[in-house]
Formats: structure tokens, C-alpha cells, sequence
């Protein structure tokens, strides 16, 4: 079955750096890869999302990258802000259609101010 | 819009006894999601319906846990008997087309 893996676990920054997650997944019939940002208490919330038929994708400060071929994608967060800190999950979808969505075991980021 | 509701946020229970826990999807989505977040396992699908119909529930724990979607705005969660390692927080998820996931606040159960 899937496994997407997730690195690093943890992740310091000072403001204004940039940070990069990186996730890999094992089913290369995925073709969905979400972005999910959880604040301490809160629930996880969509940031940025990317299909199979894009290479890049970016939203403001922040921006997702595919490589099919590897089978890996990474979240870049530039000119990082301590409303940043967070934990970061990345999904993908093991088989296109069936929305089992597998987590990665998320990357705590903390920016210093 | 209000988002996925979920009650109750906060939920403490003693081993042995039923729970219930509720969600409200966004009005119009077709697919919902039940998780379970705990430290030691992540983010764990539970079970997810399309248009009220149960689709996939293998990742439900045991004969224990039960889940039902009687219409399109209300799902439940049942855990009956409840035990100590049930404990976590339960978010229910809606989408539609099943993709991107919006998630409710959570509920967070305790079991002593």
C-alpha cells in the first residue's frame, strides 16, 4: 500500500529564512498531493494542493513542487513570519479515486523571531 | 459558511461506557471523512462515505467503533465499549468530489 513519508520532524528557522518539507511516497499511481497546516489546538487546514499534471504551484509565500519521477514533493515557505509556526502534514492519495488519503507524520516548524 | 461542526468538542468518559460523536458536513459536499489524530499514530482515516453511503471502512479499529450518515448533513461516530486507548482527537472532514479535505474542530476524547 502508500507510504508517504515525511522530513524533517522538526524544522527552526530564523524570520525571514525560507523552509523547506519534503515528503515521499512509494504508490506512483498518486496524483494528489495536499498540504495541511495545524496550529497547536487547532484543526488541520488546507494551505496549498497539487496534482500529478503540474510540476509547480505557488500562493503567495508559499509554493508546492512535484517530481513524479522520484516520487517526491516539497513545501517551500519563503520570507517566513512566526504566524508560520505550525506542524505541516503532507497526503497523497494512494490509488487516484478512492480519497484514502495517507498523512505524512508531519514537521513541527518553528520561526524565530 | 460555517464549516464542519462537531459536537462535542471536548468529551471525558470512563472505560466501558458508549460514545457518541457528531458531525455536521458543509452543506453541499459529497464526501465525509472521519480521522483520528493521536501522537504515537498521526492522522488515521477511519471510514468515508460518498453521498451518505459508506465507501471504505477498513481503517476502522474493531468491531467497537461503528459510523453511520443517515442523511447528508449529519454523520455519527460510535465507540461502544469505550477503552483507555481510544483516546485522541476525532475530526470528521468534508470534501466535495473528495478533494480538497475541509476539516471540523475536532473532538477531543478522553477515556479514563
Amino acid at each position: 500500500g502508500e507510504n508517504v513519508e515525511q522530513h524533517p520532524s522538526t524544522l527552526s528557522v530564523q524570520e525571514g529564512d525560507s523552509a523547506v518539507i519534503k515528503c515521499t511516497y512509494s504508490d506512483s499511481a498518486s496524483n494528489y498531493f495536499p498540504w495541511y497546516k495545524q496550529e497547536l489546538g487547532k484543526r488541520p487546514q488546507l494551505i496549498i494542493d497539487i496534482r500529478s499534471n503540474v510540476g509547480e504551484k505557488k500562493d503567495q509565500r508559499i509554493a508546492v513542487t512535484l517530481n513524479k519521477t522520484a516520487k517526491h514533493f516539497s513545501l517551500h515557505i519563503t520570507e517566513t513570519q512566526p504566524e508560520d509556526s505550525a506542524v505541516y502534514f503532507c497526503a497523497g492519495d494512494p490509488t487516484s479515486g478512492t480519497y484514502k488519503y495517507i498523512f505524512g507524520t508531519g514537521t513541527r516548524l518553528k520561526v524565530l523571531a | 459558511d460555517a464549516g464542519v461542526i462537531q459536537s462535542p468538542r471536548h468529551e471525558v468518559t470512563e472505560m466501558g461506557q458508549e460514545v457518541t460523536l457528531r458531525c455536521k458536513p458543509i452543506s453541499g459536499h459529497d464526501y465525509l471523512f472521519w480521522y483520528r489524530q493521536t501522537m504515537m499514530r498521526g492522522l488515521e482515516l477511519l471510514i468515508y462515505f460518498n453521498n451518505n453511503v459508506p465507501i471504505d471502512d477498513s481503517g476502522m479499529p474493531e468491531d467497537r467503533f461503528s459510523a453511520k450518515m443517515p442523511n447528508a448533513s449529519f454523520s455519527t461516530l460510535k465507540i461502544q465499549p469505550s477503552e483507555p486507548r481510544d483516546s485522541a482527537v476525532y475530526f470528521c472532514a468534508s470534501s466535495v468530489g473528495g478533494a480538497p479535505l475541509y476539516f471540523g474542530p475536532g473532538t477531543r476524547l478522553t477515556v479514563t
